[in-house]
């Protein structure tokens, strides 16, 4: 049971440069989530989608970008990183907009 | 907007004893979920228990059960007969149910050890 893949799991990045976190769920749920998490603290919602095509801003979306093509990928552009982006990235994805959020692995960004 | 907070930043509990961990919340809704998210050192978030408001029995989940206070927008986790496996960090989290899609909100967590 794959449920929710994360790629990478850890990356370093140098200020100014872009990547893409990826995210894929094989659930066939509509709902997907990006997190962040920095160190000490909870998680903070940076983007979500509720289907192919629909995408909304979260509570700390500035610096990044998402893409909703298809139901089951949601990646998280970063572009121009910088250090207050090293933080933990987490995506989730729900079946309804009430249901269980099931989390990936994660992926541990740095940014130097 | 709602808040949740985590007053423990760290507890700890002997091996077979039973711990409890506090959560607080502030919503003006009357429709929500609740959580318990654990979250081991391979920071995987494993989904621990779940409550919806609207039911006045407690949730439980073999070893986990919680106490639901909604009057006073409380919801603790009781762990019965620690184990060496329930060493991880603790996350509360809240998630409207009347808007469709809602984020969750999280506390800042507790971090449980247990000790052998």
């Amino acid at each position: 049971n794959a449920g929710v893949t994360q790629t990478p799991k850890f990356r370093i990045l140098k200020i100014g440069q872009s990547m893409t976190l990826q995210c894929t769920q094989d659930m066939n749920h509509n709902y997907m989530y990006w997190y962040r998490q920095d160190p000490g603290m909870g998680l903070k919602l940076i983007y979500y989608s509720v289907g192919a095509g629909i995408t909304d801003k979260g509570e700390v979306p500035n610096g990044y970008n998402v893409s909703r093509s298809t139901t089951e990928d949601f990646p998280l552009r970063l572009e121009l990183a910088a250090p207050s982006q090293t933080s933990v990235y987490f995506c989730a994805s729900s079946s309804t907009g009430y249901g269980i959020q099931y989390f990936g692995a994660g992926t541990r960004l740095s940014v130097l | 907007a709602q808040t949740v907070t985590q007053s423990q930043p760290e507890m700890s509990v002997q091996e077979a004893e039973t711990v409890t961990l506090s959560c607080t919340y502030d919503t003006s809704e009357s429709d929500y979920y609740l959580f318990w998210y654990k979250q081991p050192p391979s920071r995987q978030m494993i989904l621990v228990i779940r409550q919806e408001a609207y039911k006045q029995q407690n949730a439980t989940e073999n070893r986990f059960s919680v106490n639901f206070q909604k009057a006073a927008k409380s919801f603790s986790l009781k762990i019965s007969d620690s184990q060496l496996g329930d060493a991880a960090m603790y996350f509360c989290a809240y998630r409207s149910a009347e808007t469709s899609g809602s984020r969750l909100t999280f506390g800042e967590g507790t971090q449980l050890t247990v000790n052998p």
